[in-house]
């Protein structure tokens, strides 16, 4: 019972190809995120999601795009991708009663060529 | 805006003997909680411990606990009789306390238990 899942957790492509990392979250949460480690491994906030609605976009190029059609699901798509891109993406998700808990996904490791 | 510092970027320790994680924080926020999570070499993220800040009481679990200083915006982790398993990233993140909000990451110390 995997309780924030990511698909896939390993993504190798061609620079300038358009791709797309699915997220899941199983535990009725409300509020999802996206973040991003790079290759030092520090972790930076993207994007949240509140009840589908979008209320953070840090300084994230446009070429990524959230999308969340239910409170369960939060997809990231990234156009156009460079080299620049290679990194770990998290999924995340909250509930405000959860004791302010995040839980995240395995993570989704992007490898730009 | 708030920040986290951690200022070892690795450390090392024998196995069963005590190490700490240093952290500091700058925030205006009065209310907002403070965490520590564990990276194992798997990547996945692991919740080890949270204080909130209203609580003078420093959290505790098993065998890993904080020192919580609010006047000096300190938050280090202790972890007692040190296992291999423990082996990891642990990163110190700070989250305002409205509620769902995100969490701002130090940038991680790495830990290394030695048999």
């Amino acid at each position: 019972d995997t309780a924030v899942s990511q698909t896939p957790k390993y993504l190798v492509t061609q620079m300038g190809n358009d791709k797309s990392i699915k997220c899941e979250q199983n535990l009725g949460h409300d509020t999802m995120y996206w973040y991003k480690q790079d290759s030092k491994k520090f972790l930076k906030i993207m994007f949240s999601y509140n009840n589908k609605e979008l209320i953070i976009n840090e300084t994230v190029p446009n070429r990524f795009s959230p999308k969340s059609p239910d409170k369960a699901h939060l997809n990231l798509h990234i156009n156009s991708l460079e080299l620049g891109d290679s990194a770990v993406y998290f999924c995340a998700s909250s509930y405000l009663t959860s004791r302010n808990e995040q839980f995240f996904g395995p993570g989704t490791r992007l490898t730009v060529l | 805006a708030q920040t986290v510092t951690q200022s070892q970027p690795e450390m090392s320790v024998q196995e069963a003997e005590t190490v700490t994680l240093s952290c500091t924080y700058d925030t205006s926020e009065s209310n907002y909680y403070l965490f520590w999570y564990k990276q194992p070499p798997s990547r996945q993220m692991i919740l080890v411990i949270r204080q909130e800040a209203y609580k003078q009481q420093n959290a505790t679990e098993n065998r890993f606990s904080v020192n919580f200083q609010k006047a000096a915006k300190s938050f280090s982790l202790k972890i007692s009789d040190s296992q291999l398993g423990d082996t990891a990233m642990y990163f110190c993140a700070f989250m305002i306390g409205s509620g769902n909000t995100p969490l701002v990451f130090g940038k991680g110390t790495r830990l290394s238990v030695i048999a």
